[in-house]
């Protein structure tokens, strides 16, 4: 079974950067994933979606502060320069064969 | 522009019905596989269901088969979510969303969402 794990919460600061994680459990290091974001009281946003050798393809609109980077069955979603409005629980997605869709807990990240 | 407008979400008491619509516009609508995504008040994402461009292929979570029923008109480029035998835990803002392929189910827009509340 596909599933997807994130750390609960995370917080940098005001103009740092931040890496959040994603990992996907055993026997499904090779799959990609999607990144979403999801601002307070607002709808999700879909960010990029990332592979596992690390080419990842980003949304409309999505600014360069955002990257993507992949190793083994990490999958990271990098925030530089960190913004006021960074500040939004992320979500990683994935789906398998079969078809389910899966989604991680998120990670609530704040901007100190 | 992709737009996802959703609407038919309500008040509803357990065990009765609703509908959901999802209208798609700003894309070839039969060349992408599409989903209904819902999040109960202050949890995280849950998947509901999805379809491929098609509509040949549906699939559902556990927590839904048998109850729910996803379609779409290709000719009207819309989404539904025909929800049977309603329960409380059902009470969600549902979302639809857009896949990357004919058959990819990983979502690069969402709809603003329609809010479901199940109770007596």
């Amino acid at each position: 079974q596909l599933v997807l794990t994130q750390s609960p919460s995370a917080s940098a600061s005001l103009g740092a950067s931040v890496k959040l994680t994603c990992t996907l459990s055993s026997g499904h290091r090779g799959y990609a994933i999607a990144w979403h974001q999801q601002q307070p009281e607002k709808g999700p946003r879909y960010l990029m979606k990332l592979n596992s050798d690390g080419s990842h393809s980003k949304g409309d609109g999505i600014p360069d502060r955002f990257s993507g980077s992949s190793s083994g069955a990490e999958r990271y979603l990098t925030i530089s320069s960190l913004q006021p409005e960074d500040e939004a629980d992320y979500y990683c997605q994935s789906w398998a064969t079969g078809i389910y869709v899966t989604f991680g807990g998120g990670t609530k990240l704040t901007v100190l | 522009e992709v737009q996802l407008l959703e609407s038919g979400g309500g008040l509803v008491q357990p065990g009765g019905s609703l509908r959901l619509s999802c209208a798609a516009s700003g894309f070839i609508f039969s060349s992408y596989a599409m989903s209904w995504v819902r999040q109960a008040p202050g949890k995280g994402l849950e998947w509901v269901s999805s379809i491929s461009g098609t509509g040949g292929s549906t699939y559902y979570a556990d927590s839904v088969r048998g109850r729910f029923t996803i379609s779409r008109d290709n000719s009207r480029n819309t989404l539904y979510l025909q929800m049977n035998s309603l329960r409380v835990e059902d009470t969600a803002l549902y979302y639809c969303t857009k896949g990357t392929a004919v058959s990819a189910y990983y979502f690069d827009f969402w709809g603003q969402g329609t809010l479901v509340t199940v109770s007596s």
